[in-house]
C-alpha cells in the first residue's frame, strides 16, 4: 500500500498563475483534509471533506479550491498564486470524524515569486 | 489565548534522559488528543493517541489532564532517534466542526 501521495514535491510558481496539488490514498478513509505549514506556526487547515462530494472550509480556505468525486483523490487548486501562499502543503487522511487519527502525505514545497 | 499551545523548546537532554512536555488547551468541550512526531523537511507521523486513562507505548508515556486542560507526553531512557518536533493536536467535541487544531510543536534534541 503506498497510503497518502502527494505531487508534485517541490513546485515554483509565478505570482498570478494556477496549479493543483494532487493527493491520492489508498486506505479507503473518508475523511481527507489539506493542511498548510509555516515557520513558526502550527499547521493550519485549509479544507476538508467527510466523504466523496462533500467538502468544507477550514481555518485558511481563501484562495484555494477543493473538491471530492471519489474517495482516493482530493486535489487542491491555487487560482491565483500569491507569495504569501509559499509554504509546504500536507494532505491528510482518517478514517472518519469519529476517529481523528490523520495520516500525512510526504508534503508539496510551494515557493511562489 | 491560544486554543493550544506549547513549549516550543528545543529540550536538549542526553541520551538515557527521561523528559516530559506539556501541551495546553482553552476548549473544556474538547474531544480527543493525540500527539505527533515530525523530523526536519518531513510529514508529521502519529506517535500516539491520549486516553483519558493515560497510556503508555515502550518508552512514552501519555496523560491527559482534563481539570487543568493540559495533555503531557513523557519520554523515558531517550535515544538520539527520538530528535524531533513533537505536536499535540487537540480535536473539537464531537457534533462540532471537524477542524483539529495542532500546537506549533516542541523541539526535542538528544546528544550523545
Amino acid at each position: 500500500n503506498a497510503g497518502v501521495t502527494q505531487t508534485p514535491k517541490f513546485q515554483v510558481l509565478k505570482t498570478g498563475q494556477s496549479m493543483t496539488l494532487q493527493c491520492a490514498q489508498d486506505m479507503n478513509h473518508e475523511y481527507m483534509s489539506w493542511y498548510r505549514q509555516d515557520p513558526g506556526m502550527g499547521l493550519r487547515l485549509i479544507h476538508y471533506s467527510v466523504g466523496a462530494g462533500i467538502t468544507d472550509q477550514g481555518e485558511v480556505p481563501n484562495g484555494y479550491n477543493v473538491s471530492r468525486s471519489t474517495t482516493e483523490d482530493f486535489p487542491l487548486r491555487l487560482l491565483s498564486a500569491a507569495p504569501s501562499q509559499t509554504s509546504v502543503y500536507f494532505c491528510a487522511t482518517g478514517r472518519g470524524t469519529e476517529n481523528y487519527e490523520q495520516y500525512f502525505g510526504p508534503g508539496t514545497r510551494l515557493t511562489v515569486t | 489565548r491560544k486554543e493550544v499551545e506549547q513549549d516550543p523548546g528545543p529540550f536538549n537532554v542526553p541520551e538515557g534522559a527521561t523528559v516530559a512536555f506539556n501541551c495546553t488547551y482553552s476548549n473544556s468541550a474538547s474531544q480527543s488528543f493525540f500527539w505527533y512526531r515530525q523530523d526536519c523537511r518531513k510529514e508529521p507521523k502519529l506517535l500516539m493517541s491520549v486516553y483519558s486513562s493515560g497510556n503508555e507505548d515502550g518508552r512514552f508515556t501519555a496523560q491527559l489532564n482534563r481539570a487543568s486542560q493540559y495533555i503531557s507526553l513523557l519520554i523515558r531512557d531517550s535515544k538520539l532517534s527520538d530528535s524531533a518536533t513533537y505536536l499535540c493536536v487537540v480535536n473539537p467535541s464531537a457534533g462540532g466542526s471537524y477542524i483539529p487544531t495542532f500546537g506549533r510543536g516542541t523541539s526535542l534534541i538528544v546528544h550523545p
